[in-house]
Protein backbone atom coordinates (compact mmCIF):
# COMPACT_ATOMS: atom_id res chain seq x y z
CA UNK A 1 0.00 0.00 0.00
CA UNK A 2 1.01 3.39 -1.20
CA UNK A 3 1.30 5.50 1.81
CA UNK A 4 3.84 7.96 4.27
CA UNK A 5 4.99 6.61 6.89
CA UNK A 6 6.41 8.35 9.99
CA UNK A 7 8.25 6.57 13.08
CA UNK A 8 8.52 6.58 15.94
CA UNK A 9 4.47 7.24 17.08
CA UNK A 10 5.72 8.40 20.34
CA UNK A 11 8.57 9.71 21.42
CA UNK A 12 10.64 10.71 24.64
CA UNK A 13 13.81 13.08 25.38
CA UNK A 14 15.41 15.05 27.56
CA UNK A 15 15.65 18.48 27.59
CA UNK A 16 18.58 19.90 25.48
CA UNK A 17 19.00 16.85 23.27
CA UNK A 18 18.53 16.80 19.52
CA UNK A 19 16.43 14.66 18.24
CA UNK A 20 15.46 13.03 14.56
CA UNK A 21 11.76 11.99 13.33
CA UNK A 22 11.57 10.46 10.25
CA UNK A 23 9.21 10.20 7.73
CA UNK A 24 9.57 8.17 4.56
CA UNK A 25 6.63 7.98 1.43
CA UNK A 26 6.46 5.99 -1.58
CA UNK A 27 3.87 7.85 -3.20
CA UNK A 28 6.59 9.29 -5.78
CA UNK A 29 5.40 12.44 -4.82
CA UNK A 30 7.46 15.62 -5.30
CA UNK A 31 6.70 17.91 -2.23
CA UNK A 32 6.89 17.05 1.13
CA UNK A 33 6.15 19.11 4.03
CA UNK A 34 6.69 18.90 8.10
CA UNK A 35 3.81 19.99 10.25
CA UNK A 36 3.61 21.02 14.06
CA UNK A 37 0.41 20.37 15.98
CA UNK A 38 -0.83 22.32 19.46
CA UNK A 39 -3.71 22.36 20.86
CA UNK A 40 -5.88 25.14 19.66
CA UNK A 41 -3.48 26.06 17.28
CA UNK A 42 -3.76 23.95 14.09
CA UNK A 43 -1.45 23.20 11.92
CA UNK A 44 1.67 25.46 11.63
CA UNK A 45 4.79 24.54 8.74
CA UNK A 46 8.20 24.09 10.09
CA UNK A 47 9.93 23.07 6.89
CA UNK A 48 9.06 22.17 3.47
CA UNK A 49 10.51 20.69 -0.10
CA UNK A 50 9.56 20.64 -3.48
CA UNK A 51 12.32 18.80 -4.40
CA UNK A 52 15.40 16.65 -3.79
CA UNK A 53 18.36 18.94 -2.37
CA UNK A 54 16.23 21.78 -1.71
CA UNK A 55 14.38 23.03 0.96
CA UNK A 56 12.33 26.47 2.58
CA UNK A 57 11.36 27.39 5.60
CA UNK A 58 7.80 27.74 7.11
CA UNK A 59 6.69 29.79 9.33
CA UNK A 60 8.06 28.27 12.45
CA UNK A 61 11.35 27.26 11.43
CA UNK A 62 13.31 28.57 14.46
CA UNK A 63 14.98 25.79 16.55
CA UNK A 64 14.29 22.99 13.58
CA UNK A 65 16.39 21.04 10.69
CA UNK A 66 15.81 19.47 7.80
CA UNK A 67 17.01 17.33 5.03
CA UNK A 68 15.80 15.97 1.40
CA UNK A 69 18.91 13.60 0.25
CA UNK A 70 16.40 11.06 -1.06
CA UNK A 71 12.63 11.27 -2.87
CA UNK A 72 11.31 9.42 -0.76
CA UNK A 73 12.32 10.73 2.62
CA UNK A 74 12.56 14.11 4.49
CA UNK A 75 13.87 13.55 8.54
CA UNK A 76 13.12 16.19 10.92
CA UNK A 77 15.58 17.38 13.19
CA UNK A 78 14.33 19.12 17.23
CA UNK A 79 17.56 20.78 18.04
CA UNK A 80 18.23 22.05 21.43
CA UNK A 81 17.43 25.79 20.10
CA UNK A 82 13.75 24.86 20.31
CA UNK A 83 12.36 26.16 23.12
CA UNK A 84 9.32 24.36 23.57
CA UNK A 85 9.45 20.74 21.35
CA UNK A 86 6.92 19.32 23.06
CA UNK A 87 4.67 18.71 20.50
CA UNK A 88 2.88 16.63 17.69
CA UNK A 89 4.51 16.49 14.57
CA UNK A 90 3.01 15.72 11.31
CA UNK A 91 4.41 14.74 8.37
CA UNK A 92 2.88 15.22 4.63
CA UNK A 93 3.23 15.02 0.98
CA UNK A 94 1.73 15.68 -2.45
CA UNK A 95 2.60 16.17 -5.82
CA UNK A 96 3.54 19.75 -5.82
CA UNK A 97 0.63 20.29 -8.85
CA UNK A 98 -2.07 23.18 -7.57
CA UNK A 99 -5.24 22.00 -6.22
CA UNK A 100 -3.87 18.71 -5.19
CA UNK A 101 -4.46 17.40 -1.57
CA UNK A 102 -1.66 16.58 0.81
CA UNK A 103 -1.30 13.30 2.47
CA UNK A 104 -0.65 12.72 5.94
CA UNK A 105 1.02 10.54 7.52
CA UNK A 106 -0.08 8.95 10.85
CA UNK A 107 2.23 11.42 13.85
CA UNK A 108 5.00 10.97 15.94
CA UNK A 109 4.35 12.83 19.33
CA UNK A 110 7.42 14.36 20.71
CA UNK A 111 7.65 14.87 24.58
CA UNK A 112 10.34 16.09 26.09
CA UNK A 113 10.90 16.31 29.86
CA UNK B 1 -0.76 35.38 1.58
CA UNK B 2 -4.24 32.92 2.28
CA UNK B 3 -5.17 33.06 5.59
CA UNK B 4 -8.41 30.49 7.09
CA UNK B 5 -11.02 31.17 9.84
CA UNK B 6 -12.89 28.49 11.51
CA UNK B 7 -15.99 29.82 13.75
CA UNK B 8 -16.04 28.04 16.78
CA UNK B 9 -13.47 25.78 18.31
CA UNK B 10 -15.82 23.26 19.65
CA UNK B 11 -19.37 22.47 18.07
CA UNK B 12 -21.99 20.40 19.81
CA UNK B 13 -25.06 18.30 17.93
CA UNK B 14 -27.42 15.64 18.87
CA UNK B 15 -26.60 12.45 16.98
CA UNK B 16 -29.34 12.96 13.69
CA UNK B 17 -29.04 16.86 13.49
CA UNK B 18 -27.57 18.60 11.30
CA UNK B 19 -24.08 19.29 11.18
CA UNK B 20 -22.33 22.95 10.30
CA UNK B 21 -18.86 23.93 11.00
CA UNK B 22 -18.06 27.41 9.67
CA UNK B 23 -14.38 28.13 7.63
CA UNK B 24 -13.97 31.73 6.20
CA UNK B 25 -11.13 32.45 3.88
CA UNK B 26 -8.69 35.04 2.75
CA UNK B 27 -7.01 34.86 -0.69
CA UNK B 28 -6.08 37.53 -3.06
CA UNK B 29 -6.02 35.00 -6.40
CA UNK B 30 -8.20 31.93 -6.90
CA UNK B 31 -8.02 29.47 -3.85
CA UNK B 32 -8.28 25.66 -3.58
CA UNK B 33 -9.77 24.86 -0.81
CA UNK B 34 -9.88 21.34 1.76
CA UNK B 35 -11.44 19.94 4.90
CA UNK B 36 -10.00 17.47 6.82
CA UNK B 37 -10.88 15.45 9.59
CA UNK B 38 -8.78 14.14 12.52
CA UNK B 39 -9.09 11.40 15.22
CA UNK B 40 -7.11 11.51 18.20
CA UNK B 41 -3.44 10.87 17.98
CA UNK B 42 -3.93 10.03 14.14
CA UNK B 43 -3.20 11.87 10.78
CA UNK B 44 -5.27 13.81 8.77
CA UNK B 45 -7.73 12.48 5.99
CA UNK B 46 -9.06 14.25 3.42
CA UNK B 47 -12.67 14.93 3.50
CA UNK B 48 -13.34 17.04 0.34
CA UNK B 49 -11.83 19.66 -2.01
CA UNK B 50 -12.74 22.33 -4.05
CA UNK B 51 -10.57 23.63 -7.05
CA UNK B 52 -12.64 24.39 -10.16
CA UNK B 53 -16.39 23.94 -11.54
CA UNK B 54 -19.23 23.01 -9.28
CA UNK B 55 -19.35 25.18 -6.07
CA UNK B 56 -20.83 22.19 -4.31
CA UNK B 57 -18.69 19.74 -3.34
CA UNK B 58 -19.73 16.25 -2.15
CA UNK B 59 -16.54 14.36 0.32
CA UNK B 60 -16.47 11.12 2.39
CA UNK B 61 -18.74 10.06 5.06
CA UNK B 62 -22.25 12.11 3.70
CA UNK B 63 -19.96 15.82 4.00
CA UNK B 64 -20.41 18.22 1.74
CA UNK B 65 -19.53 21.93 1.22
CA UNK B 66 -20.20 24.80 -0.82
CA UNK B 67 -17.69 27.17 -2.05
CA UNK B 68 -19.21 31.01 -2.02
CA UNK B 69 -16.74 33.47 -3.71
CA UNK B 70 -18.97 36.57 -2.52
CA UNK B 71 -18.98 35.41 1.02
CA UNK B 72 -15.20 33.85 1.15
CA UNK B 73 -16.76 31.10 2.80
CA UNK B 74 -16.19 27.07 2.34
CA UNK B 75 -18.81 25.63 5.25
CA UNK B 76 -18.58 22.01 5.99
CA UNK B 77 -22.19 20.38 6.43
CA UNK B 78 -23.92 17.13 6.53
CA UNK B 79 -27.44 16.51 7.27
CA UNK B 80 -27.45 14.23 10.05
CA UNK B 81 -24.56 13.64 12.85
CA UNK B 82 -23.47 10.22 13.51
CA UNK B 83 -21.68 9.55 16.61
CA UNK B 84 -17.91 8.40 14.75
CA UNK B 85 -17.82 11.62 13.32
CA UNK B 86 -16.49 13.09 16.88
CA UNK B 87 -13.43 14.06 15.72
CA UNK B 88 -11.44 17.38 14.92
CA UNK B 89 -12.19 19.10 11.52
CA UNK B 90 -9.43 21.29 9.81
CA UNK B 91 -10.13 23.59 6.85
CA UNK B 92 -7.53 25.07 4.70
CA UNK B 93 -6.42 26.57 1.58
CA UNK B 94 -3.77 26.90 -0.88
CA UNK B 95 -3.13 29.24 -4.06
CA UNK B 96 -1.85 27.85 -7.73
CA UNK B 97 1.13 26.43 -8.65
CA UNK B 98 3.86 25.25 -5.45
CA UNK B 99 1.63 26.37 -2.44
CA UNK B 100 1.61 25.31 0.38
CA UNK B 101 -1.44 24.42 2.70
CA UNK B 102 -2.59 26.81 5.18
CA UNK B 103 -5.05 25.48 7.83
CA UNK B 104 -7.37 27.16 10.03
CA UNK B 105 -7.08 26.35 13.89
CA UNK B 106 -9.51 23.59 13.73
CA UNK B 107 -13.32 23.09 15.02
CA UNK B 108 -13.88 19.82 17.82
CA UNK B 109 -17.29 18.24 16.82
CA UNK B 110 -18.60 16.36 20.00
CA UNK B 111 -21.74 14.25 19.12
CA UNK B 112 -24.05 13.10 22.08
CA UNK B 113 -26.46 10.62 21.85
Amino acid sequence: DGGITQSPKYLFRKEGQNVTLSCEQNLNHDAMYWYRQDPGQGLRLIYYSQIVNDFQKGDIAEGYSVSREKKESFPLTVTSAQKNPTAFYLCASNPAVGGTEAFFGQGTRLTVV
Amino acid sequence: AQSVTQLGSHVSVSEGALVLLRCNYSSSVPPYLFWYVQYPNQGLQLLLKYTTGATLVKGINGFEAEFKKSETSFHLTKPSAHMSDAAEYFCAVSVGGYSTLTFGKGTMLLVSP
